[in-house]
């Protein structure tokens, strides 16, 4: 069976420092790969999601940035973060055959 | 437009009794299909039944069920015998597109309350 990791788990930030959020996937090869971003009392916004390594296809324009270096890792970065980009997010692998997204456990950031 | 409309930000059922959620939508594909997540205060995101727009029965999933309107464009869920532990955020989604163009939009949810 699928399983997906995110690290870290929680995460507090001041404002302009770095962001890098990982997302690895076992039990499966070249899966779709989705970062999701759910801020307070808001539904979830499709951030970005990959079909492969190197492929990646923003949904909104932001303050972030993904990479996929490798088959089963998913990599959510920042250069300088925001106010903004405190939430909790999601890394999701799409499962089969009802094309069903599978969610990983989150890391809440929290920016300062 | 909102693609997933969740009119209901909150809801209270009294523990045994069912619930629905309502869920409408928007989509101008002919296939597409409609799922239902429960998100705990925990924060995990828990699939709990999929309805395909091809599917001519209602999906159901234990003491979850589908009631699926195709010409109304509502996916609306119900939870039949609530339970303490069926307390948590409810939110519908739709699959559009395949392939690279696969999209899955989410609506902003439902707060759902069993009182004891």
């Amino acid at each position: 069976s699928q399983t997906i990791h995110q690290w870290p788990a929680t995460l507090v930030q001041p404002v302009g420092s770095p962001l890098s959020l990982e997302c690895t996937v076992e039990g499966t090869s070249n899966p779709n790969l989705y970062w999701y971003r759910q801020a307070a009392g808001r539904g979830l916004q499709l951030l970005f999601y990959s079909v492969g390594i190197g492929q990646i296809s923003s949904e909104v324009p932001q303050n972030l940035s993904a990479s996929r270096p490798q088959d089963r890792q998913f990599i959510l970065s920042s250069k300088k973060l925001l106010l903004s980009d405190s939430g909790f997010y999601l890394c999701v692998y799409r499962g089969t055959p009802y094309n069903e997204q599978f969610f990983g456990p989150g890391t809440r950031l929290t920016v300062l | 437009a909102q693609k997933i409309t969740q009119t209901q930000p909150g809801m209270f059922v009294q523990e045994k009794e069912a619930v629905t959620l309502d869920c409408t939508y928007d989509t101008s594909d002919q296939s597409y299909g409609l799922f239902w997540y429960k998100q705990p205060s925990s924060g995990e995101m828990i699939f709990l039944i999929y309805q395909g727009s091809y599917d001519e029965q209602n999906a159901t999933e234990g003491r979850y069920s589908l009631n699926f309107q195709k010409a109304r464009k509502s996916a609306n869920l119900v939870i039949s015998a609530s339970q303490l532990g069926d307390s948590a955020m409810y939110f519908c989604a739709m699959r559009e597109g395949g392939g690279s163009n696969y999209k899955l939009t989410f609506g902003k949810g439902t707060l759902l309350t069993v009182n004891p």
